[in-house]
């Protein structure tokens, strides 16, 4: 069965510092891997996804992700982060088993507090 | 980017009654709606997959009499919380994949209703 898991509750960093949100995954086949943020009582928005192509996918709001098949790991990274970056950040995977609908499988969320 | 929007976005109600909530994209036609539902400070749980002109697909644990999937149009999805219980009390978010856009993963969500139930 597909399945994320994102490690860490919670992830602080400083304004102005790299940062790093964690996400392995599980899947039997080529994964379809996306990446997500929620603000505070709002949906989901989407950040990036990784398909097929080059491990090191850029997204919106200067965040990327790389995706490492030998670790099954899809880290979402950003080289400066800001504070306006402080939010829900959730990895997903589509259900490959989903008789094409495009279902998705979320990892648990990881807050991100970035502090000035 | 393609807009999907979900009404109302807060509902309180008394124990007993039932809650329609309506997702809908604004400016693409939605073949498949999903339904999602968030506990505080949660991953997103899917509920169900709201297929345009047939009967939804409800995952395991989830009460299809209970949370009642309509998805008459190819622009609306409702969901129904019939004799609502405060343990029904959650966000629930909608999300609609937009048949055009080249790749089943395209999907996009509706920023929720909040609904609590005394």
């Amino acid at each position: 069965a597909q399945s994320v898991a994102q490690p860490e509750d919670q992830v602080n960093v400083a304004e102005g510092n790299p940062l790093t949100v964690k996400c392995t995954y599980s899947v039997s086949g080529n994964p379809y891997l996306f990446w997500y943020v929620q603000y505070p009582n709002r949906g989901l928005q989407f950040l990036l996804k990784y398909i097929t192509g080059d491990n090191l996918v850029k997204g919106s709001y200067g965040f990327e992700a790389e995706f490492n098949k030998s670790q099954t790991s899809f880290h979402l990274k950003k080289p400066s982060a800001l504070v306006s970056d402080s939010a829900l950040y959730f990895c997903a995977v589509r259900d490959v088993g989903s008789s094409n609908t495009g279902k998705l499988i979320f990892g648990q969320g990881t807050t991100l507090q970035v502090k000035p | 980017g393609a807009v999907v929007s979900q009404h109302p976005s807060w509902v309180i109600c008394k124990s007993g009654t039932s809650v329609k909530i309506e997702c809908r994209s604004l400016d693409f036609q939605a073949t498949t709606m999903f339904w999602y539902r968030q506990f505080p400070k949660q991953s997103l749980m899917l509920m169900a997959t709201s297929n345009e002109g047939s009967k939804a697909t409800y995952e395991q644990g989830v009460e299809k009499d209970k949370f009642l999937i309509n998805h008459a149009s190819l622009t609306l999805s409702t969901l129904t919380v019939t004799s609502a219980h405060p343990e029904d009390s959650s966000f629930y978010i909608c999300s609609a994949r937009d048949p055009t856009v080249r790749g089943l993963e395209t999907q996009y969500f509706g920023p929720g209703t909040r609904l609590l139930v005394l």
